[in-house]
């Protein structure tokens, strides 16, 4: 079974700041990774994915997230956030192979404070 | 559709009730799933819906939870007998179907939040 640990549960920075949310993650097969961000009563929307290539990734909104196949992270990060980027995030896991069931993290509340 | 749609978009139910909650997934869509977020929590795989056929149901969490797609579009999830642990927000996501379609992510609609009073 898959797992992922999102290791921060609340993020306050001040606005034009930069931000990291970390992810790790544990599976005895290889995955997809993902980074879904949900804004106050809406769903989830998908900020960036790893397939495969590059381990570096960019995403909507300036955000990109790396790869780290030894450590089994997948941070996300953006150099500078603005007060919209207030919402939550969680990190998503899928055995590649599969075309269903995300794992997701518990999520990590990214607050941009003026 | 244009996107994922649920309804309602909330729903008060007394412990005891059943209730039945709408997804309609994005046209052309063949797959579709289930997801519950309980608060605090990221979202629990609940069922996987490959055509009409449900594909991967091992998320339902009890017998008093079904859900259906009787025509390969509209789905519907019910619950039986509620109780107030079943009080979450449950999503929806569709995606282009069948098969080793490994690239898509899903689209999630807005969910219904349930409260069971």
């Amino acid at each position: 079974a898959q797992s992922v640990t999102q290791l921060d549960s609340q993020v306050p920075v001040f606005e034009e700041a930069p931000v990291e949310l970390r992810c790790n993650y544990s599976s005895s097969v290889s995955v997809y990774l993902f980074w879904y961000v949900q804004y106050p009563n809406q769903g989830l929307q998908l900020l960036l994915k790893y397939l495969s290539g590059s381990t570096l990734v960019k995403g909507i909104n300036g955000f990109e997230a790396e790869f780290n196949k030894s450590q089994t992270s997948f941070h996300l990060r953006k150099p500078s956030v603005h007060i919209s980027d207030t919402a939550e995030y969680f990190c998503a896991v899928r055995i590649r192979g599969s075309n269903y069931k995300l794992t997701f993290g518990k999520g990590t509340l990214l607050t941009v404070n003026p | 559709g244009a996107g994922v749609s649920q309804t309602p978009s909330n729903k008060v139910t007394e412990k005891g009730k059943y209730v039945e909650l709408r997804c309609d997934p994005i046209s052309g869509h063949t797959a579709l799933y289930w997801y519950r977020q309980s608060l605090g929590q990221g979202p629990e795989f609940l069922i996987y819906f490959q055509g009409t056929g449900a594909a991967d149901d091992s998320g339902l969490p009890n017998d008093r939870f079904f859900a259906v797609r009787p025509e390969g579009s509209v789905s519907t999830l019910k619950i039986q007998r509620t109780e107030r642990g079943d009080s979450a927000v449950y999503l929806c996501a569709s995606s282009p179907g069948g098969g080793q379609v490994q690239g898509y992510g899903y689209t999630f609609g807005s969910g219904t939040r349930l409260t069971v009073v």
